[in-house]
């Protein structure tokens, strides 16, 4: 299948600091990307859609002014934690759509980035 | 996007079919099912998907019931591996293409 890589797997930062985790679509041009949130034994929170050369939509109760969201080419999604506090500690995963004939409108996922702030 | 109900865990020995449900019964017309599993602290990855006939892929099988009330994933031949939490979601291919996950089922392959 197609292949979504997600950087940096691991973040471990102090309160106050921002940090930037970049999605990228390997092998197919992903013009919708997404970006979930996802608690310790919880499902997956959709925070927003990254749509490339547009402003992202942000979900109900997500912050845009706090998870900074750039999708400046087809191939990659930026999402970054401004001035990250810990409760903003969570597992943050990508996910691009494979549309059309390649893939067969399949969202393909990153895996993941655990961000730990101290 | 319909709304999907499934059972919070299950077992299964391995080498056994494992057979997983899901109740869908608010799907519409255009929307199709999907299934992602997600193995623990890694990202979800898709098994399969279907609209109203039955699938098969090197993973997985999908049964959906003829008036597309329900659907089950089959995995054949579960391994230790197969253990993981499996997501059932409908959703149309038009519009935002949003993939929404509810809790899913805890499927627990034991040896």
């Amino acid at each position: 299948g197609a292949v979504v890589s997600q950087h940096p797997s691991r973040v471990i930062c102090k309160s106050g600091t921002s940090v930037k985790i970049e999605c990228r679509s390997l092998d197919f041009q992903a013009t919708t990307m997404f970006w979930y949130r996802q608690f310790p034994k919880q499902s997956l929170m959709l925070m927003a859609t990254s749509n490339e050369g547009s402003k992202a939509t942000y979900e109900q109760g997500v912050e845009k002014d706090k998870f900074l969201i750039n999708h400046a080419s087809l191939t990659l999604s930026t999402l970054t934690v401004t001035s990250a506090h810990p409760e903003d500690s969570s597992f943050y995963i990508c996910s691009a759509r494979a549309g059309g004939a390649r893939g067969k409108n399949i969202q393909y996922f990153g895996a993941g980035t655990r961000l730990s702030v101290l | 996007d319909a709304k999907t109900t499934q059972p919070p865990s299950m077992d299964c020995a391995e080498g056994r079919a494992a057979n997983l449900p899901c109740n869908h019964s608010t799907i519409s017309g255009n929307e199709y099912v999907y299934w992602y599993r997600q193995i623990h602290s890694q990202g979800p990855q898709y098994i399969i998907h279907g609209l109203k006939n039955n699938e098969t892929n090197e993973m997985a099988s999908l049964i959906i019931t003829e008036d597309r009330k329900s659907s089950t994933l089959i995995l054949p031949h579960a391994t230790l591996r197969d253990t993981a939490v499996y997501y059932c979601i409908v959703r149309a291919h038009t519009g935002g293409f949003k993939t929404i996950f509810g809790a899913g089922t805890r499927l627990f392959v034991k040896a």
